[in-house]
């Protein structure tokens, strides 16, 4: 079965350092995976995507991710964070074998402190 | 494009009570899901539709809830009767190929009391 997961309920980091925000996976196959933002009472907002070619994938707002196939994982990181990244942060995989459906991470509650 | 669409944005009705949720997803896109988000479990994929079919329900609760999408850019989530425990934030999301992230809607929040 395909799965994310993220270890962290929450992440707390001082602005203007680097954070990350783990997430691992299993997939059948070449995974797609995504990495999502969800501010209080709104939706969910794209931040990146890895499908292939670079490991290192840049998206909005500043955010990266790195994908690493040996270790499962695509962690997002940031090199300096903000007060106004703090949010809810999701890791998904799309199911190339099950209808290209997409599979969510828990979410992990980023917190950036002044 | 507006993005994907959902409506009401909140919705509080009573036990019993039956409740319908709207979605427009973006013109162009064939696949459509629905989520719901709650504190305990997270998000969680209720049903998904590709070309207005539905192909995977694995996720709906239970017979009281029912989905359609009569055209490509329309689609209806309904509980019948609702009950406290359904209240969550219900989002609905749409994409068009294979490799494209899927777009959400604002959410519609339920509130059964």
């Amino acid at each position: 079965a395909q799965s994310v997961a993220q270890p962290e309920d929450q992440v707390n980091v001082a602005e203007g350092n680097p954070l990350t925000v783990k997430c691992t996976y299993s997939v059948s196959g070449n995974p797609y995976l995504f990495w999502y933002v969800q501010y209080p009472n709104r939706g969910l907002q794209f931040l990146l995507k890895y499908i292939t070619g670079d490991n290192l994938v840049k998206g909005s707002y500043g955010f990266e991710a790195e994908f690493n196939k040996s270790q499962t994982s695509f962690h997002l990181k940031k090199p300096s964070a903000l007060v106004s990244d703090s949010a809810l942060y999701f890791c998904a995989v799309r199911d190339l074998y099950n209808f290209n459906k997409f599979y969510f991470g828990s979410g992990t509650k980023l917190n950036v402190k002044p | 494009d507006a993005g994907v669409i959902q409506s009401p944005r909140h919705e509080v009705t009573e036990m019993g009570q039956e409740v319908t949720l709207r979605c427009k997803p973006i013109s162009g896109h064939n696949s459509l899901f629905w989520y719901r988000q709650t504190m305990m479990r997270g998000l969680e994929l209720l049903i998904y539709f590709n070309n207005n079919v539905p192909i995977d329900d694995s996720g709906m609760p239970e017979d009281r809830f029912s989905a359609k999408m009569p055209n490509a850019s329309f689609s209806t989530l309904k509980i019948q009767p609702s009950e406290p425990r359904d209240s969550a934030v219900y989002f609905c999301a749409s994409t068009h190929s294979l490799n494209t992230e899927a777009f959400f809607g604002q959410g519609t929040r339920l509130t059964v009391v």
